[in-house]
């Protein structure tokens, strides 16, 4: 399995504003996937966008992916302080490897 | 409604004494899964399961044993806890591997003294 790098580590918005996280991965994916994780609790799935598809939109969350530099983006758009939350980014390889590997997320935090 | 319950939710306990962990999903999910958290080191895999009686380990398996006897039960046991299994767990699973969405626990916040 590939672990996903978020960048930044973390985000400090004020409410309105967008937000903008990365994720880069190292081999080929199968699909990306995007999770939210309020303190303490557990994740929840935002989006998949698979690796022939560049580009996914679902309410507020618009997700990128771009293969040839390996990476994908979340944008967050008129953010929230109920957006407060870590995002984690999952890259998917294919083949018969069933681990699954997330990384260390995105700390964002939205000032009302 | 369709959910994954973990319990407990919390426990305390102390090194050495034998606990056992329950995950429950009601989605007739194949692929289920345990993980730790801890500060700084993000969300770590320790076992998964493809199927019943089909369990393999994941990034951190020592000091964890696991067995997948129904399709809809994943429990995690710790057999000898010690102070460094302290930590924040959570179950997931989904319908087809990791390929697909994955549905997570509340999470178990476990301390081991």
């Amino acid at each position: 399995s590939q672990q996903g790098e978020e960048d930044p580590q973390a985000l400090s918005i004020q409410e309105g504003e967008n937000a903008t996280m990365n994720c880069s991965y190292k081999t080929s994916i199968n699909n990306l996937q995007w999770y939210r994780q309020n303190s303490g609790r557990g994740l929840v799935h935002l989006i998949l966008i698979r690796s022939n598809e560049r580009e996914k939109h679902s309410g507020r969350l618009r997700v990128t992916l771009d293969t040839s530099k390996k990476s994908s983006s979340l944008l967050i758009t008129a953010s929230r302080a109920a957006d407060t939350a870590s995002y984690f980014c999952a890259p998917i390889s294919g083949g018969s490897n069933y681990k699954l590997t997330f990384g260390k997320g995105t700390l964002l935090t939205v000032n009302p | 409604e369709a959910q994954v319950t973990q319990n407990p939710r919390y426990l305390i306990t102390v090194t050495g004494k034998k606990l056992t962990v329950t995950c429950s999903q009601n989605m007739n999910h194949e692929y289920m899964s345990w993980y730790r958290q801890d500060p700084g080191l993000g969300l770590r895999q320790i076992y998964y399961s493809m199927n019943v009686e089909v369990t393999d380990k994941g990034d951190v398996p020592e000091g964890y044993k696991v067995s997948r006897k129904e399709k809809r039960n994943f429990p995690l046991i710790l057999e000898s806890p010690s102070p460094n299994q302290t930590s924040l767990y959570f179950c997931a699973s989904s319908l087809a591997g990791r390929l697909d969405e994955q549905f997570f626990g509340p999470g178990t916040r476990l301390t081991v003294l």
